[in-house]
């Protein structure tokens, strides 16, 4: 399995721009890349998922580079309620199955 | 339309006592996923089912540990005998296909005394 390297904290003000990357140097050529965003006391809740280039939807954007090896989550103009854990994950997609491993995550802390 | 659902979201128990974590996953997915976590080790897969059959428990820790799913629409964890380590929260996903998106409960916090 792929292992994923993200930032442990990001702080960042309401309305700024956020970007937080992960590293999988390792990435395999069926892996998918995902991201979870976890509050307190909740499970983590599914953002976006790419395979390359760019992906968004009305939460998020991902951006992939060619090699694949790393990725960036962009969240525009971040609000207080968007404090919370994000998870970059990588699927072994060989197997039809993906096994998530999760790591530590980023904790994001918006300041008003 | 209903997320995945767990029960108990809390429970407390002595150590020794059997302990039963239940969960309903959504309707029409056929991949269920059970994951504990705690601050030392995050968060953990112990098993997956697909068509409620175990396909990978690799994660599940010891034989204190058992997972069934007797139909598509329930599945249960069980720890028997539970120990004080065993103190996390357990959460279970669902999916509409093994290599879809997970959508998680809101977890059991379980406190083994």
């Amino acid at each position: 399995l792929a292992k994923t390297t993200q930032p442990i904290s990001m702080d960042s003000y309401e309305g700024q721009e956020v970007n937080i990357t992960c590293s999988h140097n390792n990435i395999a050529t069926n892996d998918y890349i995902t991201w979870y965003q976890q509050f307190p006391s909740q499970g983590p809740r599914f953002i976006i998922q790419g395979y390359k280039t760019k992906v968004k939807n009305e939460v998020a954007s991902l951006f992939i580079p060619a090699d694949r090896k790393s990725s960036t989550l962009s969240l525009p103009r971040v609000s207080l309620s968007d404090t919370a854990v994000y998870y970059c994950l990588v699927g072994n997609g060989n197997t039809g199955f993906q096994k998530l491993v999760f790591g530590t995550g980023t904790r994001l802390l918006v300041s008003p | 339309d209903a997320g995945v659902i767990q029960s108990p979201r809390h429970e407390v128990t002595e150590m020794g006592q059997e302990v039963t974590l239940r969960c309903k996953p959504i309707s029409g997915h056929n991949s269920l996923f059970w994951y504990r976590q705690t601050m030392m080790r995050g968060l953990e897969l112990l098993i997956y089912f697909n068509n409620n059959v175990p396909i990978d428990d690799s994660g599940m820790p010891e034989d204190r540990f058992s997972a069934k799913m007797p139909n598509a629409s329930f599945s249960t964890l069980k720890i028997q005998p539970s120990e004080p380590r065993d103190s996390a929260v357990y959460f279970c996903a669902s999916s509409s296909d093994s290599d879809q998106p997970q959508h998680f409960g809101d977890g059991t916090r379980l406190s083994i005394l």
